[in-house]
């Protein structure tokens, strides 16, 4: 089946850690995203990657990085340096159409992060 | 900036009827895209429905439809014949047309939608 998996569902972390989250599509997707959610809140873009071996910061970036060495593959990381880690964060990729615009975003079921 | 407003924290409905939820955005561009996303109890988000601003037809797929009023900056949901498995979190979200550099989606705070069985 095509589709995105986030890996671990839930996740955690003692404070002072970096711990990194996975994802994974295989729907040959070019762009790939990283949002945060926290209750009673819509999601936040943290960071986004268009190409292989390019990203983007997007809103809320400070204390998490990223990489993108697989068209594939988007993985997280969230730092020390993030000051309030505990939420659900989000995975989405999109494909992109003809003119640069971009395809409907798809995400993955997400991985719960808390920090002890 | 582009925001996206969605003034109804929790919204209830008998099985069977219909309820409409409400969103409003703002934005300076003419050109855009809106959507209505589902996050169930899994937390997955599910893409229910998706909008182009160029197109004056409102988007419809089966019971789910929308209002697009793009003069007021108005971009409702409508359920019809709610089902139990309807019951969710709703989310409208905004993206730029622009392109490069400008994918991100801009996300209203939610709907909580209880069914009444």
């Amino acid at each position: 089946d095509g589709g995105i998996t986030q890996s671990p569902k839930y996740l955690f972390r003692k404070e002072g850690q970096n711990v990194t989250l996975s994802c994974e599509q295989n729907l040959n997707h070019d762009a790939m995203y990283w949002y945060r959610q926290d209750p009673g809140q819509g999601l936040r873009l943290i960071y986004y990657s268009q190409i292989v071996n390019d990203f983007q910061k997007g809103d809320i970036a400070e204390g998490y990085s990223v990489s993108r060495e697989k068209k594939e593959s988007f993985p997280l990381t969230v730092t020390s340096a993030q000051k309030n880690p505990t939420a659900f964060y989000l995975c989405a990729s999109s494909n992109y159409l003809d003119k640069g615009s971009v395809d409907t975003q798809y995400f993955g079921p997400g991985t719960r992060l808390t920090v002890l | 900036a582009q925001t996206v407003t969605q003034s109804q924290p929790e919204m209830s409905v008998q099985e069977a009827e219909t309820v409409t939820l409400s969103c409003t955005y703002d934005t300076s561009e003419s050109d855009y895209y809106l959507f209505w996303y589902k996050q169930p109890p899994s937390r997955q988000m599910i893409l229910v429905i998706r909008q182009e601003a160029y197109k004056q037809q409102n988007a419809t797929e089966n019971r789910f439809s929308v209002n697009f009023q793009k003069a007021a900056k108005s971009f409702s949901l409508k359920i019809s014949d709610s089902q139990l498995g309807d019951a969710a979190m709703y989310f409208c979200a905004y993206r730029s047309m622009l392109g490069f550099g400008n994918e991100k989606l801009t996300f209203g705070t939610g709907t909580r939608l209880t069914i009444i069985p």
